[in-house]
Parts: C-alpha cells; sequence; structure tokens
C-alpha cells in the first residue's frame, strides 16, 4: 500500500532560521511526487514537481530534493509569511492521477 | 493552471440534514475529484467524478453518503447525506493537469460544521 509520512508534524522557527521538512514515501514505481503549501482556511496550493532522484526545484526561499525514498523541502532565512502546513503527496498505484498526501508539517515562523 | 471555485464557502448545518457543495471550473476537464479534510488532518480522497460515467468511490466512502453529480465537463456536486457532527470538515475539489505527471489543482474548499 502507497504511503507517504511527513516530519515533523509542526515546526516552529524564528525570521531568517533555516530548515528543513521531510516527506518519505513507499510507493511501487514513483511516478511524480508533489508538494503543496496550504494556508488555513484555503485549498491547497501546487508548488512543486519532482520526478526523480536527485531532482531539485527552487521557488523563493523554497527548495525542494528527491532521493528515492524521500523529499525535502528546504526553506531559507525564512519570512512570517511563510508560516503555512506543507504537505507532499504521490499518485496511487492503482490509478495515476489519483494522489496520496501525507499529514503535513505545520511551520510557523516568528518575527 | 484552472481556476476553481465552490459554493458556499462555509456552511453551519443541524444533524440529519444535507448539504450539496458546488465546483466551478473555468475549463473543460475530464476528470474532478473530492476530499475531505477533517479538522487538523490531511486531505483524505473521497471519490473520482467523471463526466457521463458513475463516480468511483474511495474505500470507507458510499454513494448513499456522498452522492456525486458531474453534469458537464466544467461542473461537479457533492452532496454530504444525513449529516452528524463526524462530518464536520472542510470539503474540497481538485483537477488534475492536462499533462503527466498531472499535479491537482484545489479550490478554496467548503467548511462545514454539523451541530
Amino acid at each position: 500500500e502507497d504511503q507517504v509520512t511527513q516530519s515533523p508534524e509542526a515546526l516552529r522557527l524564528q525570521e531568517g532560521e533555516s530548515s528543513s521538512l521531510n516527506c518519505s514515501y513507499t510507493v511501487s514505481g514513483l511516478r511524480g511526487l508533489f508538494w503543496y503549501r496550504q494556508d488555513p482556511g484555503k485549498g491547497p496550493e501546487f508548488l512543486f514537481t519532482l520526478y526523480s532522484a536527485g531532482e531539485e526545484k527552487e521557488k523563493e526561499r523554497l527548495k525542494a530534493t528527491l532521493t528515492k525514498k524521500e523529499s525535502f523541502l528546504h526553506i531559507t532565512a525564512p519570512k512570517p509569511e511563510d508560516s503555512a502546513t506543507y504537505l507532499c503527496a504521490v499518485p496511487f498505484l492503482q490509478g495515476a492521477q489519483k494522489l496520496v498526501f501525507g499529514q503535513g508539517t505545520r511551520l510557523t515562523i516568528n518575527p | 493552471s484552472a481556476v476553481i471555485s465552490q459554493k458556499p464557502s462555509r456552511d453551519i448545518c443541524q444533524r440529519g440534514t444535507s448539504l450539496t457543495i458546488q465546483c466551478q471550473v473555468d475549463s473543460q476537464v475530464t476528470m474532478m475529484f473530492w476530499y475531505r479534510q477533517q479538522p487538523g488532518q490531511s486531505l483524505t480522497l473521497i471519490a473520482t467524478a467523471n463526466q457521463g460515467s458513475e463516480a468511483t468511490y474511495e474505500s470507507g466512502f458510499v454513494i448513499d453518503k456522498f452522492p456525486i453529480s458531474r453534469p458537464n465537463l466544467t461542473f461537479s456536486t457533492l452532496t454530504v447525506s444525513n449529516m452528524s457532527p463526524e462530518d464536520s470538515s472542510i470539503y474540497l475539489c481538485s483537477v488534475p493537469a492536462l499533462v503527466y505527471p498531472y499535479e491537482q489543482y484545489f479550490g478554496p474548499g467548503t467548511r462545514l460544521t454539523v451541530t
């Protein structure tokens, strides 16, 4: 069964304090891994797609990387507006367009 | 990416009643997905709605409780029937991108509270 596990559940940082969020997965034949940002009371906002081990994607202060068993979302010198829940997801084995989500990491950046 | 709207944005309902949530997309899409996000939890797929066919439900979700309509390629509804407080959640619709690997784009969600 495809599983996605995110850690930590919650992370509190000071503004400017860099860190990383983890997403580990057990799937048969990875067909992409997605990162989303979700603000309270809103739908998830798509951030990145990673296709294969070794791939990296960047957007502003965020950089996503992928290995054969996990993905990291690195946040460099975060600002309070980066506070959100970050979700990763992978496609189901049975249907490539259905996604299974991790539990998310709730990130808080204190000014 | 598609622009997706949902109605209502939130509602408070009494137990035993039903609520229909609408999802409108600004482009034609074959598949639409409905998710539930319980308080403090991640997203769980309820069903896949294809135009012109019956919705496909995930384990733990049944058509009698969550009937879905898909009358055309830009619109879908999800009904939450005979509600109980356990149905209090955010309900989200999404559509996949047109090309592989089909990342999904989400609507703003409907926050449902059942009293």
